[in-house]
C-alpha cells in the first residue's frame, strides 16, 4: 500500500491567517481525498482532488475557504484560509488503493485556531 | 450523504476483557464496509474491508462480521490488551472508489 507523508503534524494559528497542509505519496495515485474531523464529530470529506483538474468539493465546503492544489500524481496541498476557531480540527489526506482495499491515510494535521 | 452510526461512543475495559462495537449503515446501495483503528497522532490503520453479506474477517484477536441486509457490522476484540486502546472507526464506501462515509468512532481504553 501507499505511504503518505503529511505535514505539518500540528499547528497553532491566529484567526484570520491561512495554513497550507501538504501530502506527499510514495507512488502515483489518481485520486486523493481531504477529510476533516471537528471535535466530537465524524471524519467528513472536504473535497476530492484529481491531477490536472479542479477539485470537487462536498456540500458545505467551498474553494475560496479550502483551496486545493494537485500539481502531479504524488502530491497535494489543502489550504485552510482566513481561519476562525471553528476551523480547529484534524485534517487528513487519503488515497484510494483499488477495489477491495481500504484507502490509506496520512497521519493527520491537528490544527488549533486561537 | 450516508448516515453511519457507531456505538458505544466510548468504552473502558480491563485487560483481558472481551468487547465488541457496533456500526450501522444504510443497507441500500451498499458497496463495502471498512474498519480502521486510529491512535492519536498516527495514521488510521486499516483493519478489515468487507463486501459480502455474512462476511466474517479475523486478524489476531480482532474479528468482524457483516450483515448488509439489515445494515450493521460488529467488531470484536478478544482478551483486550492496553495496546488495543484506540479509536475504532467504521466507514462505508460511496459510489466513488476511495470516498468513505465515517461514523464518529468508538474510543476504547483498556486498563492494565
Amino acid at each position: 500500500s501507499a505511504v503518505i507523508s503529511q505535514k505539518p503534524s500540528r499547528d497553532i494559528c491566529q484567526r484570520g491567517t491561512s495554513l497550507t497542509i501538504q501530502c506527499q505519496v510514495d507512488s502515483q495515485v489518481t485520486m486523493m481525498f481531504w477529510y476533516r474531523q471537528q471535535p466530537g464529530q465524524s471524519l467528513t470529506l472536504i473535497a476530492t482532488a484529481n491531477q490536472g483538474s479542479e477539485a470537487t468539493y462536498e456540500s458545505g465546503f467551498v474553494i475560496d475557504k479550502f483551496p486545493i492544489s494537485r500539481p502531479n500524481l504524488t502530491f497535494s496541498t489543502l489550504t485552510v484560509s482566513n481561519m476562525s476557531p471553528e476551523d480547529s480540527s484534524i485534517y487528513l489526506c487519503s488515497v484510494e488503493e483499488g477495489t477491495g482495499v481500504s484507502p490509506t491515510f496520512g497521519s493527520g494535521t491537528r490544527l488549533t485556531v486561537v | 450523504i450516508l448516515n453511519v452510526e457507531q456505538s458505544p461512543q466510548s468504552l473502558h475495559v480491563q485487560e483481558g476483557d472481551s468487547t465488541n462495537f457496533t456500526c450501522s449503515f444504510p443497507s441500500s446501495n451498499f458497496y463495502a464496509l471498512h474498519w480502521y483503528r486510529w491512535e492519536t497522532a498516527k495514521s488510521p490503520e486499516a483493519l478489515f474491508v468487507m463486501t459480502l453479506n455474512g462476511d466474517e474477517k479475523k486478524k489476531g484477536r480482532i474479528s468482524a462480521t457483516l450483515n448488509t441486509k439489515e445494515g450493521y457490522s460488529y467488531l470484536y476484540i478478544k482478551g483486550s490488551q492496553p495496546e488495543d486502546s484506540a479509536t475504532y472507526l467504521c466507514a462505508t464506501l460511496g459510489s466513488t472508489l476511495g470516498r468513505l462515509y465515517f461514523g464518529r468512532g468508538t474510543q476504547l481504553t483498556v486498563w492494565p
